[in-house]
């Protein structure tokens, strides 16, 4: 059981590359969701799912697109990198609702230069 | 105004002490509360659940008050390894889905 995992750990990117970050669970949860984290902030959603086919943007979505066409995999595509888009990108994932926290991946180091 | 407002710290503290983290939230829908804690470089991990009558893991104890908006983290006894950011965090059923608001997180450093 390896949980949330991510690929790549780190990148760096010219400005206007593109490139998709991978994320896969194994826990058979419905919800996955794409966070940023730059420093001194808290976590901002980007996108999340609520299962297969079905995804919605969160708070900071430009920029970004998603697909969910499995339970398990829902990568993140960056078009047209920028400078803007340098952060540390973390997937989660977790049961549908009540009370329970999200279990996140281990993370991926962006750098747009 | 943030929705889920923390002290940034940091705390620095020495082993063996008590130290308390507090947390107030915005959104009076909140319906569920947990503490994280992040390492620095390394993804979040659920630290603990907050129920409202107050609840305790080992040195840990979380705290609620719903009429203040207001959640607390006591960590007794601190240990070296307690060194890291303590993210809280407030959900709420949004879009049908466990909506999570995480704070900026409270950095405690420990010291011999």
């Amino acid at each position: 059981n390896a949980g949330v995992t991510q690929t790549p750990k780190f990148r760096i990117l010219k400005i206007g590359q593109s490139m998709t970050l991978q994320c896969a669970q194994d826990m058979n949860h419905n919800y996955m969701y794409w966070y940023r984290q730059d420093p001194g902030m808290g976590l901002k959603l980007i996108y999340y799912s609520v299962g297969a086919g079905i995804t919605d943007k969160g708070e900071v979505p430009n920029g970004y697109n998603v697909s969910r066409s499995t339970t398990e995999d829902f990568p993140l595509r960056l078009e047209l990198a920028a400078p803007s888009q340098t952060s540390v990108y973390f997937c989660a994932s977790s049961y549908s609702t009540g009370n329970y926290g999200y279990t996140f991946g281990s993370g991926t180091r962006l750098t747009v230069v | 105004r943030k929705e889920v407002e923390q002290d940034p710290g940091p705390f620095n503290v020495p082993e063996g002490a008590t130290v308390a983290f507090n947390c107030t939230y915005s959104n009076s829908a909140s319906q569920s509360f947990f503490w994280y804690r992040q390492d620095c470089r390394k993804e979040p991990k659920l630290l603990m659940s907050v129920y409202s009558s107050g609840n305790e893991d080992g040195r840990f104890t979380a705290q609620l008050n719903r009429a203040s908006q207001y959640i607390s983290l006591l960590i007794r006894d601190s240990k070296l390894s307690d060194s890291a950011t303590y993210l809280c965090v407030a959900a709420i059923i949004s879009g049908g889905y466990n909506k999570l608001i995480f704070g900026a997180g409270t950095r405690l450093a420990v010291h011999p």
